[in-house]
């Protein structure tokens, strides 16, 4: 079962401009995390947002968290051709439950 | 940087064979999980490990899976006999077991059923 539904499903966008994927989730958390996977690959931690945090960066990446409306949101700054991945969000309740990834194609 | 280890990195096999997966978590990550990933879809969890014992096993297939831990470190994960349908990526990954903390992927094994 999966918790969390990404928007969009794909994302096709210019090297230096910015990049915004949503998550949707269902029930309380205890954090959400963003997970980035090259094709073929595992999952990278990107960054971990705590139910009691509304806002965090890491370097070019922004994550907002609304408890209110069960979503989050992460923003890639200046896209690099090296950011084309799929991106996850994935809520921590008792076990990390995933959602369904936005494909991000980053051109050059 | 540490990484978690995961072996065959690529598993052809035919259905209704058995075929095994270990994994070697990072030192002193507690939690253990197996996730099954179909190509195109998000990580779904089967089975989640607190040192050598299950914590959850709900969306596990119990007439074919199996998966253990024996003394709390690395794990396997066995399937038998196998399907057409079990053609995914299976992943491990680790974590403290302290909440707040992301968790450590491998790079998965690609298993296809023919």
């Amino acid at each position: 079962s999966q918790q969390g539904e990404e928007d969009p499903q794909a994302l096709s966008i210019q090297e230096g401009e910015n990049a915004t994927m949503n998550c949707s989730y269902k029930t309380s958390i205890n954090n959400l995390q963003w997970y980035r996977q090259n094709s073929g690959r595992g999952l990278v931690h990107l960054i971990l947002i705590r139910s009691n945090e509304r806002e965090k960066h890491s370097g070019r990446l922004r994550v907002t968290l609304d408890t209110s409306k069960k979503s989050s949101s992460l923003l890639i700054t200046a896209s690099r051709a090296a950011d084309t991945a799929s991106y996850f969000c994935a809520t921590d309740t008792d076990k990390l439950i995933f959602g369904t990834g936005t494909r991000l194609q980053v051109f050059p | 940087e540490a990484e978690v280890a995961q072996s065959p990195r690529y598993k052809i096999t035919e259905k209704s064979q058995a075929v095994a997966f270990w994994c070697d978590p990072i030192s002193g990550h507690a939690t253990l999980y197996w996730y099954r990933q179909i190509l195109g879809q998000g990580p779904e969890l089967l089975v989640q490990f607190q040192d050598e014992s299950v914590v959850d096993d709900s969306q596990l297939p119990k007439d074919r899976f199996s998966a253990e831990r024996l003394k709390g470190v690395d794990s396997t994960l066995k399937i038998q006999p196998a399907e057409l349908g079990d053609s995914a990526m299976y992943l491990c990954a680790s974590s403290l077991a302290d909440k707040g903390y992301g968790y450590t992927f491998g790079s998965g094994t690609r298993l296809t059923v023919v």
